[in-house]
Formats: structure tokens, C-alpha cells, sequence
């Protein structure tokens, strides 16, 4: 079955760097989800859509903004990136009215 | 925000014994997912539970709906080494298509 794909898988930049990350989800899910997990950490919410729309806002840094696509794409931008930016960035999917979310391999960002 | 405690923090087992963890909460919930996530991989979903007193099998494993709605238990029986893993709950208030909130993990070692 198919599943969440995520890309890049790893990606490392220079402080003060932008990043884009992108999630694909599931066919014929329509709500996407992003997390960021720390070393240790339990996965955080940042952000979710549904229908191309913002549906929920977690713990998401103002230099952060995400957006979905007319595909159901995702994409999560993140700007003048800080050390503590560094984590796995987890995006997962689901459809509307099942509760069930599945979740990608995740992007381990490395900001140096 | 609203927190999951999840114990054991920590198990270290021999191979074949069986396991169990919980996660209490002090707010009713509506849904519980048990997710295990392998090193640097993303979590994937176990068993999903959305009624009170609910218990659902997916082959070795176990879980329950706490009757309160306020807990979870994940059972292992007969444990392997890929069973070794971080377990994590998580639970929505709603039943579905919002975040998750997860609790803190329960980490299995096996020792040979």
C-alpha cells in the first residue's frame, strides 16, 4: 500500500538558511499533518490542513509557514534557520473522519 | 497543554517474556492510537481504539480504552527483537482530523 513519502530525507544547512520540505500523503487523504520530533522528544504538532486549508496551528515558529497544494502536497518553509531547528520533521495524513493518522519516514534537519 | 504520562519510561526484557505499558491522562479522550517508532524512522500505527472499554488485537499485540476514558494499556506477548522500539501513545480529543497528542514513550530493549 502506499504510503507517505517525505523528501528530502536529510538535509543540512548554514544558520540564517532557508529550508523547504515536502510531503506527499496518502492517495485519497485530504488532511496533512507536520511534527517536529526532538532528540528524545515525543513528536510536537506545528501545523495542519485540510482541503488546501489551514486547519490547525500548533507550537510553529513564525519563521515557519506550510501550505498545501492543489495535489494535497505539502510543504513546509522554514527560514533564517536557528540550532535548534535541528530535529526530524514528520508529516502524516489522513482522510476526513477516520482518525487514523499515518505518518512519513520524516526529513532529519541538521542546521550547522 | 494537555499531557499524556506514559510508563514505563524504560523496559529491558528477554526475549519471549511479555510486556506492558500504559499511558493515563487527566482528560477524557476520544480516540487512542499506539504508534512504535524504530531510531530516525517515522512512527507507524499499531492499533487504533475509539470506545470506552474497547480491546483490540493485532497479533501479539493488545490494547485497551480505559472504561474513564482518561488511559490506555498496550500488551506484548511472547516478545521478538523486532519488537524492540520506542512505543508512544497518542490520543485525540475529537475523533479525528486534528492533532495528536502524544505521550512521553516507553523504550524496549531486549537483552540477548
Amino acid at each position: 500500500a502506499a504510503g507517505v513519502i517525505q523528501s528530502p530525507r536529510h538535509l543540512i544547512k548554514e544558520k540564517r538558511e532557508t529550508a523547504t520540505l515536502k510531503c506527499y500523503p496518502i492517495p485519497r487523504h485530504d488532511t496533512v499533518y507536520w511534527y517536529q520530533q526532538g532528540p528524545g522528544q515525543d513528536p510536537q504538532f506545528l501545523i495542519s490542513f485540510y482541503e488546501k486549508m489551514q486547519s490547525d496551528k500548533g507550537s510553529i515558529p513564525d519563521r515557519f509557514s506550510a501550505q498545501q497544494f492543489s495535489d494535497y502536497h505539502s510543504e513546509l518553509n522554514m527560514s533564517s534557520l536557528e540550532l535548534g531547528d535541528s530535529a526530524l520533521y514528520f508529516c502524516a495524513s489522513d482522510r476526513r473522519g477516520v482518525s487514523e493518522q499515518f505518518f512519513g519516514p520524516g526529513t532529519r534537519l541538521t542546521v550547522l | 497543554g494537555q499531557q499524556l504520562n506514559q510508563s514505563p519510561q524504560s523496559m529491558f526484557i528477554q526475549e519471549g517474556e511479555d510486556v506492558s505499558m500504559n499511558c493515563t491522562s487527566s482528560s477524557i479522550f476520544n480516540t487512542w492510537l499506539w504508534y512504535k517508532q524504530d531510531p530516525g524512522e517515522g512512527p507507524v500505527l499499531l492499533i487504533a481504539l475509539y470506545k470506552a472499554g474497547e480491546l483490540t488485537s493485532n497479533g501479539r499485540l493488545t490494547a485497551q480504552f480505559g472504561i474513564t476514558r482518561k488511559d490506555s494499556f498496550l500488551n506484548i506477548s511472547a516478545s521478538i527483537p523486532s519488537d524492540v522500539g520506542i512505543y508512544f501513545c497518542a490520543s485525540l480529543v475529537d475523533f479525528g482530523n486534528e492533532k495528536l497528542t502524544f505521550g512521553t514513550g516507553t523504550r524496549l530493549t531486549i537483552i540477548p
